[in-house]
């Protein structure tokens, strides 16, 4: 019974190909959020969703979108990966923004660019 | 300025031996403390936090951590390891601010080895 369900585990693109992670969830949370996680280092967070409310980071490139049509479903959108776009990207989730909430995390998607 | 520091990237450790993983802070507003762990191939999963009260805090698999405000550290503990704590560990603060967004920063990562 996962909660946070993340689709391909393992994505492999060419430079320059747009490429599009998902993430689903069957808790019913209101945030959505994604991380990028290159090797041994810590996760980096790239934008939340509050309900429909998109918020970027302001450190996050423009080469990375969002979506979330709804509740549910939450999408990574790279439209021009890079080499250095290569990471695992974690999907998360928490009832509120609260300071205090956890995080559910899936179990990442794995990206290669060839 | 806020951040998250764990001061160790591996430890290993034999297995049935005790382990501390170091974490500090530093923030000049209240905060929020998490421990989450990631085991090879897999999202994280929240260990343990602190929110208030008690400054010990027991989480799951039997590991525990302690808030000490004087020293801003947050280590975590366990008194005897097994093969299965092999994972890396990842110390996490939530900065409580006033804004409508949560800020909420990860350490670098401690990967503990459990050795035979």
């Amino acid at each position: 019974d996962a909660m946070v369900i993340q689709n391909p585990r393992y994505q492999v693109t060419q430079f320059g190909k747009p490429v599009t992670l998902s993430c689903s969830q069957t808790l019913n949370h209101n945030v959505m959020y994604w991380y990028q996680q290159k090797s041994s280092q810590a996760p980096k967070l790239l934008f939340h969703y509050y309900d429909k409310d998109f918020n970027n980071e302001a450190d996050t490139p423009d080469n990375f979108q969002s979506r979330r049509p709804n509740t549910s479903f939450c999408f990574l959108d790279i439209r021009s990966p890079g080499l250095g776009d290569a990471a695992m990207y974690l999907c998360a989730t928490s009832r509120s923004r609260d300071s205090f909430e956890k995080l559910f995390f899936g179990s990442g998607t794995q990206l290669s660019v060839l | 300025a806020q951040s998250v520091t764990q001061l160790d990237s591996q430890v290993p450790v034999f297995e049935e031996a005790p382990v501390e993983l170091r974490c500090n802070y530093s923030s000049s507003v209240s905060v929020y403390l998490f421990w989450y762990v990631q085991y090879p191939n897999q999202g994280l999963q929240l260990l343990l936090k602190y929110l208030s009260g008690s400054t010990l805090v027991k989480g799951i698999n039997g590991f525990e951590a302690e808030f000490n405000k004087s020293q801003t550290s947050f280590h975590l503990r366990k008194p005897s390891v097994h093969i299965s704590d092999t994972a890396e560990y990842f110390c996490a603060v939530s900065f409580v601010s006033s804004g409508s967004a949560r800020q909420l920063t990860f350490g670098s990562g401690t990967q503990l080895t459990v050795l035979p």
